[in-house]
């Protein structure tokens, strides 16, 4: 149980153009979801914590208008990158959680490339 | 299908003794491991990875053991402190440092005074 399938695992794009990431709860429904940004040397950066029906609570130094986060139903967040710049190619990853006393769920991460 | 799995949700050790976290994966052409941890509230923190070509990488009180032949990895930590209370994440990629990592669902480690 408690599977997140995160969509697509890698994609390649054009400098300008939107990127659209979907993280979904198949058996779960996820009331908050996370998304990370991987770093060098392995690190995960938290970029945002959305609740379900609610606006997204971004880490600071994250531009929320550059990374729309939409978190609509217990069971789907997106996260879009807006405008995408070669500096925005990392590895995108999104855990989901269905409340206090659950444990995170991670989805399989998504390779983005800006070119 | 899970290709990592960390079967035991949770651990508890008293302080000063080893505590041992165990991780299995199924795909055979990861390459890279590694451990996070992760508090409440808080994104995981990267603390120690190995590669396949490996078997065994030390830092400080943390040490990860691979074993290829049974897809096992585990994290060793000595002496245990209550300040490594969190939930450690095993993660894997193909590709070296640069693949996609894949999580497993994570083991909370209890360590008791």
């Amino acid at each position: 149980g408690a599977v997140v399938s995160q969509h697509p695992s890698w994609v390649i794009c054009k400098s300008g153009t939107s990127v659209k990431i979907e993280c979904r709860s198949l058996d779960f429904q996820a009331t908050t979801m996370f998304w990370y940004r991987q770093f060098p040397k392995q690190s995960l950066m938290l970029m945002a914590t959305s609740n379900e029906g609610s606006k997204a609570t971004y880490e600071q130094g994250v531009e929320k208008d550059k990374f729309l986060i939409n978190h609509a139903s217990l069971t789907l967040s997106t996260l879009t990158v807006t405008s995408a710049h070669p500096e925005d190619s990392s590895f995108y990853i999104c855990s989901a959680t269905g409340g206090p006393g659950y444990g995170y769920t991670f989805g399989s991460g998504t390779r983005l490339t800006v070119v | 299908d899970q290709q990592v799995k960390q079967n035991s949700p949770s651990l508890s050790v008293q302080e000063g003794r080893i505590s041992i976290l165990n991780c299995d994966y199924t795909n055979s052409m990861f390459d890279y491991f590694l451990w996070y941890k992760k508090y409440p509230a808080e994104g995981p923190t990267f603390l120690i990875s190995i590669s396949s070509i490996k078997d065994k990488n030390e830092d400080g009180r943390f040490t990860v053991f691979l074993n290829k032949s049974a897809k096992h990895l585990s994290l060793h930590i000595v002496p245990s402190q209550p300040g490594d209370s969190a939930v450690y994440f095993c993660a894997a990629s193909e590709w070296g440092s640069q693949g996609n990592l894949i999580f497993g669902k994570g083991t909370k480690l209890s360590v008791k005074p």
